[in-house]
């Protein structure tokens, strides 16, 4: 099962948005409406941004959101600010009990 | 407060095993599947393993070719990745993660390093 393609790197400054892509095939991505998100801060755990494509879970900020067309999942992360600044995953559920991961973008806030 | 606390990492060498343990907090377990997540330094995510609510089924990633094994004992919360041939690519941080769904990983422990190096 191969990675989900991410950009290595976005950024944006304060106030700005900025979308991050990921992209799949149809085994996973295109497939499933099951696409998620996380954040992760240098030596921190992976954080849950976004789940099934859209979804927020209780506590992130609607500045996060998510969206899906064919095999490319975007994050959109709108009115950037500093504590924004981290790696952000994109992770999918990919059949056959399998999951992938994307490799990760490194978002700066300028 | 929801807590997953790794342990039992270390340093090994190739070929030798380990097992780690992932404690539960917080959270109705048992009605979790929960996944095993690892880390290479400085690398991205990749799958490692999933175990079902019950424990009756356990799914692999490619790379694991028989030498992992996933498994829980409800009774005690705790999680449990049994890991033999270890190679130096096994090298990583391990994370465990709870799924509700079967689709998505939440939470997430600290992790737990495990370092393969003779």
């Amino acid at each position: 099962q191969s990675a989900l393609t991410q950009p290595p790197s976005a950024s944006g400054s304060p106030g700005q948005s900025v979308t991050i892509s990921c992209t799949g095939t149809s085994s996973d991505v295109g497939g499933h409406n099951y696409v998620s998100w996380y954040q992760q801060h240098p030596g921190r755990a992976p954080k849950l941004m976004i789940y099934e494509v859209s979804k927020r879970p209780s506590g992130v900020p609607d500045r996060f959101s998510g969206s899906k067309s064919g095999n490319t999942a975007s994050l959109t992360v709108s009115g950037l600010q500093a504590e924004d600044e981290a790696d952000y995953y994109c992770g999918s559920y990919a059949g056959g009990n399998n999951w992938v991961f994307g490799g990760g973008t490194k978002l700066t806030v300028l | 407060q929801v807590q997953l606390v790794e342990s039992g990492g270390g340093v090994v060498q190739p070929g030798r095993s380990l097992r780690l343990s992932c404690a539960a907090s917080g959270l109705t377990f048992r009605n979790y599947g929960m996944h095993w997540v690892r880390q290479a330094p400085g690398k991205g995510l990749e799958w490692v393993a999933i175990i079902s609510y019950d424990g009756k089924n356990q799914y692999y990633g490619e790379f694991v070719k028989g030498r992992f094994t996933i498994s829980r004992d409800n009774s005690k919360n705790t999680l449990y990745l049994q890991m033999n041939s270890l190679r130096d690519e096994d090298t990583a941080v391990y994370y465990c993660a709870g799924d509700r769904n079967w689709n998505w990983f939440d939470p997430w422990g600290q992790g737990t390093l495990v370092t393969v190096s003779s």
